[in-house]
């Protein structure tokens, strides 16, 4: 079946610093790929997507590239603020069921420093 | 515009005791919705998803059921509440056509003592 890897948290970054949260997945045909991210006590936000191969999605300074050769949707960012601390969740959309589930990653805490 | 509604927001309920958690949907037609739990510290487990009205599919056995009453009205409930219950519960929504993207209500943080 499908599944989604994610590198393991906490995430600890000073304010300025590079990010990146790698995800790799697993799935049949030429899946959907998203990132979540989930601010403390709130519900999860669509971040980005990528709906085919070689799409960059991309909001708020963030950025992920599908690739396919790789089975990789890595999250990057290039200069984080404190505002960005969350948790970030990869998932993603496979081929097949009527339902269209997603299939979350663990998700990845991040915390940025002053 | 389309937004998603939870209530309530917070919750603390003894053992035993019932529960029903409402998730309201404005601004789609007919869309696929689900419900989540997450304990604390932990990722997003599947519950129960929606396609149509009177139409749930379990994801895991447990002491909760779900109910679609309304095209854009989804539930959650139990008769009676154990501590494992514990966890925030979110619902989302989705509509076919799109890439397959859910959108997520705030949330019900529900504490069983």
């Amino acid at each position: 079946g499908d599944s989604v890897t994610q590198m393991e948290g906490p995430v600890t970054l000073s304010e300025e610093a590079f990010l990146t949260i790698n995800c790799t997945y697993t799935a049949t045909g030429y899946p959907s790929l998203f990132w979540y991210v989930q601010y403390p006590g709130e519900g999860l936000q669509l971040l980005l997507k990528a709906t085919k191969a070689d799409d960059k999605g991309s909001n708020k300074g963030f950025e992920a590239t599908y690739r396919k050769e790789t089975t990789s949707f890595h999250l990057e960012k290039g200069s984080v603020q404190v505002s960005d601390s969350a948790v970030y969740f990869c998932a993603l959309n496979g081929a097949s069921g009527s339902a269209r589930q997603l299939t979350f990653g663990s998700g990845t805490q991040l915390t940025v420093l002053p | 515009s389309q937004t998603i509604h939870q209530w309530p927001a917070t919750l603390v309920q003894p053992v035993g005791s019932p529960l029903s958690l409402e998730c309201t949907v404005e601004g789609t037609s007919n869309p696929n919705l689900y419900w989540y739990r997450q304990a604390a510290g932990r990722g997003l487990q599947l519950l129960f998803y929606s396609v149509g009205i009177g139409q749930i599919s379990s994801e895991v056995p447990q002491n909760l059921s779900a109910s679609r009453p309304q095209d854009r009205q989804f539930i959650l409930s139990s008769k009676k509440l154990l501590l494992s219950d514990s966890g925030f519960y979110l619902c989302a929504w989705s509509v076919l056509g799109l890439a397959g993207e859910q959108y997520f209500g705030p949330g019900t943080r529900l504490t069983v003592t």
